[in-house]
């Protein structure tokens, strides 16, 4: 039973594109984020929810605009795709009871954009 | 702005062959250093959290520690499927738990 699942797991899209990644938690987190992870494996924030409250949103682009309908689903929507976005998307969530273990992280979405 | 460094970048090391891995942080007030070990193709898994100076915490042939200005992860003994990218992050107070920033990692190959 997959706690972080996100799909697709890989996603090859032509410039200009829109696109969409899921995300749902079972892990009963009240905190869900999208993080980027680039070609040199940096991984940097992106946006965080809370309770289905934007938190946090670490100047990205507003190309990209995160939607969280309940505490348990955060996706990600991109409008007109660049080359730069290719990247790993990672979703995670969080949540009070077990702060020590930081996040949990989903299984990543390759981008690729051509 | 809360920043983390990690050195290797990269680390070959011979089964058996123990090393340390170094984190490098500078933030304003430590909420909490977290290690997580990333295998290719899948989402970093969580390891150790440290909150003070003189800290240590140890998971089979792995053992965190952590001073004022940095950590280290040690890997005693390694085994070839202790190869990975081990990433350090680090959380502070003014961001609570919202927000952990991330280290580039050091990928870690053991050879057997």
């Amino acid at each position: 039973d997959t706690a972080v699942s996100q799909t697709p797991k890989y996603l090859v899209t032509q410039m200009g594109n829109d696109k969409s990644i899921k995300c749902e938690q079972n892990l009963g987190h009240d905190t869900m984020y999208w993080y980027k992870q680039d070609s040199k494996k940096f991984l940097k924030i992106m946006f965080s929810y809370n309770n289905k409250e934007l938190i946090i949103n670490e100047t990205v682009p507003n190309r990209f605009s995160p939607k969280s309908p309940d505490k348990a689903h955060l996706n990600l929507h991109i409008n007109s795709l660049e080359l730069g976005d290719s990247a790993v998307y990672f979703c995670a969530s969080s949540g009070q009871a077990n702060i020590n273990y930081g996040y949990t992280f989903g299984s990543g979405t390759r981008l690729t954009v051509v | 702005e809360d920043q983390v460094t990690q050195s290797p970048e990269a680390l070959r090391l011979q089964e058996g062959e123990s090393s340390s891995l170094n984190c490098s942080y500078t933030v304003s007030g430590l909420r909490g250093l977290f290690w997580y070990r990333q295998d290719p193709g899948k989402g970093p898994e969580f390891l150790f959290t440290l909150y003070s100076a003189g800290e240590e915490k140890e998971k089979e042939r792995l053992k965190a520690t952590l001073t004022k200005k940095e950590s280290f992860l040690h890997i005693t003994a390694p085994k070839p499927e202790d190869s990975a990218t081990y990433l350090c992050a680090v959380q502070s107070p003014f961001t609570g738990f919202q927000k952990l920033v991330f280290g580039t990692g050091t990928r870690l190959l053991v050879s057997p």
